[in-house]
């Protein structure tokens, strides 16, 4: 499945460093995700881009930053995490925003807090 | 909000029909009834979604009944391939644009 790319696929830092996370895709799609996936939780809805302009926030703290540069790229900003947003952070994309449409996920960055 | 609970995990044998329920008592009348399933190291994948009866499609069907506070995935004749975490995802279509997922049900299929 190429449809949605993520990277890195793992990442560990400390929580005074500064990482984004990259997802690309590729199909063609005008709206873009950012979700939170912690062990044995649903998954979390972070943010939300429909056409490049945020359409959501669910009250993510503010040391999680998103940009959304073109409908083909999706970043998550990182700076002063804590040890509890270690999880593993999935990036999906639709061809809109309107339910129902079906979501095409990426692979997901595993990412571990130290 | 549609809050969802499914079973946290069930087993089954190969060439078995898998049925996985999920509820959802505050499910809204716009809302769609979507599955996915999740692989290890692997984003969720679609599988099939509903609004209200059946539909099915290659690989499940997805039964809803007429009050829809309950969905049931039914996979015909698993193999162990269908071993994964099935997510039951209801779709709230309003200006808050909520996503709720399930916690998922993790499903492992044994020879």
């Amino acid at each position: 499945e190429t449809g949605v790319t993520q990277t890195p696929r793992h990442l560990v830092m400390g929580m005074t460093n500064k990482k984004s996370l990259k997802c690309e895709q590729h199909l063609g799609h005008n709206a873009m995700y950012w979700y939170k996936q912690s062990a044995k939780k649903p998954l979390e809805l972070m943010f939300v881009y429909s056409l490049e302009e945020r359409v959501e926030n669910n009250s993510v703290p503010s040391r999680f930053s998103p940009e959304c540069p073109n409908s083909s790229h999706l970043f998550l900003h990182l700076h002063t995490l804590q040890p509890e947003d270690s999880a593993l952070y999935l990036c999906a994309s639709s061809q809109g925003v309107a339910v129902p449409d079906t979501q095409y996920f990426g692979p997901g960055t595993r990412l571990t807090v130290l | 909000l549609a809050k969802t609970t499914q079973p946290i995990s069930m087993d089954s044998y190969e060439g078995q029909e898998v049925n996985i329920t999920c509820s959802h008592n505050n499910i809204a009348t716009n809302d769609y009834i979507t599955w996915y399933q999740q692989f290890p190291s692997q984003g969720p994948r679609f599988i099939i979604q509903g609004y209200k009866t059946k539909v099915t499609n290659e690989v499940a069907s997805l039964f809803i009944p007429a009050d829809r506070k309950s969905s049931t995935l039914s996979l015909p004749r698993v193999s162990l391939s269908d071993t994964a975490v099935y997510y039951c995802l209801v779709g709230v279509v309003d200006s808050n644009y909520q996503l709720i997922w399930g916690a998922g049900t993790k499903l492992i299929i044994k020879p």
